[in-house]
């Protein structure tokens, strides 16, 4: 079965803290993974996908293919960081299903 | 990127009419576009694939009589919602993916938010 889970509805971490909100996979393919972030009031859009190995806004995540996981990790966390996360999966068939999204909330 | 627009942003309608959402690409020709639907605090669940020229594909469980899909054009798909009961209210989102570019990022419409009263 295909299936993305994010375990954590609402993570709620001071400025300055560190961040991981987790993602697990279930594919029987080889995964092609996505973070897609959603700002208060905005769309939704990509963030980073790990195909590219790249940090963004100090947002990294790696594929751990023997945990079946993709977290997403923030040294330091930052007020403007606080919206819903998504974890994401592409499927063989260009289809891209969805976790259930975290919403991190940075507190002052 | 992509720009996606959709339209309209919000609709209230009667039950038992039916509502037309559009999405538009609007710099880029898309063969495919994605509907997907977002119940209130809940993830995105991929609704249908709208493909240029053909019949859209459906995902299990939902409707393609109740959810009308049309791609007419590699710059418009549009969902029509028959026959609306209240509980088809919910937020819809379109998507498109450059298939071209292989990147797999998918660039999202700002969605529509359905009121079936």
């Amino acid at each position: 079965a295909q299936r993305v889970t994010q375990p954590e509805k609402l993570l709620s971490v001071f400025k300055g803290a560190p961040v991981e909100l987790k993602c697990n996979y279930s594919y029987s393919g080889s995964p092609e993974l996505f973070w897609y972030v959603q700002y208060s009031r905005q769309r939704l859009q990509l963030l980073l996908r790990h195909i590219s190995r790249e940090s963004i806004k100090g947002f990294t995540a790696d594929l751990n293919k023997g945990e079946t996981s993709f977290h997403l990790k923030k040294p330091f966390a930052q007020e403007e960081d606080s919206a819903m996360y998504y974890c994401a999966l592409l499927t063989g068939g260009f289809k891209t299903i969805f976790g259930a999204g975290t919403r991190l909330f940075v507190k002052a | 990127g992509a720009v996606v627009s959709q339209h309209p942003s919000r609709v209230i309608c009667k039950s038992g009419t039916s509502v037309k959402i559009e999405c538009r690409s609007l710099d880029f020709q898309a063969t495919t576009m994605f509907w997907y639907r977002q119940f209130p605090k809940q993830s995105l669940m991929l609704m249908a694939t709208s493909n240029e020229g053909s019949k859209a594909t459906y995902e299990q469980g939902v409707e393609k009589d109740k959810f009308l899909i049309n791609h007419a054009s590699l710059t418009l798909s549009t969902l029509t919602v028959t026959s609306a009961h209240p509980e088809d209210s919910s937020f819809y989102i379109c998507s498109v993916q450059k298939t071209a570019a292989n990147t797999g990022e998918l660039f999202f419409g700002e969605g529509s938010r359905l009121t079936v009263l």
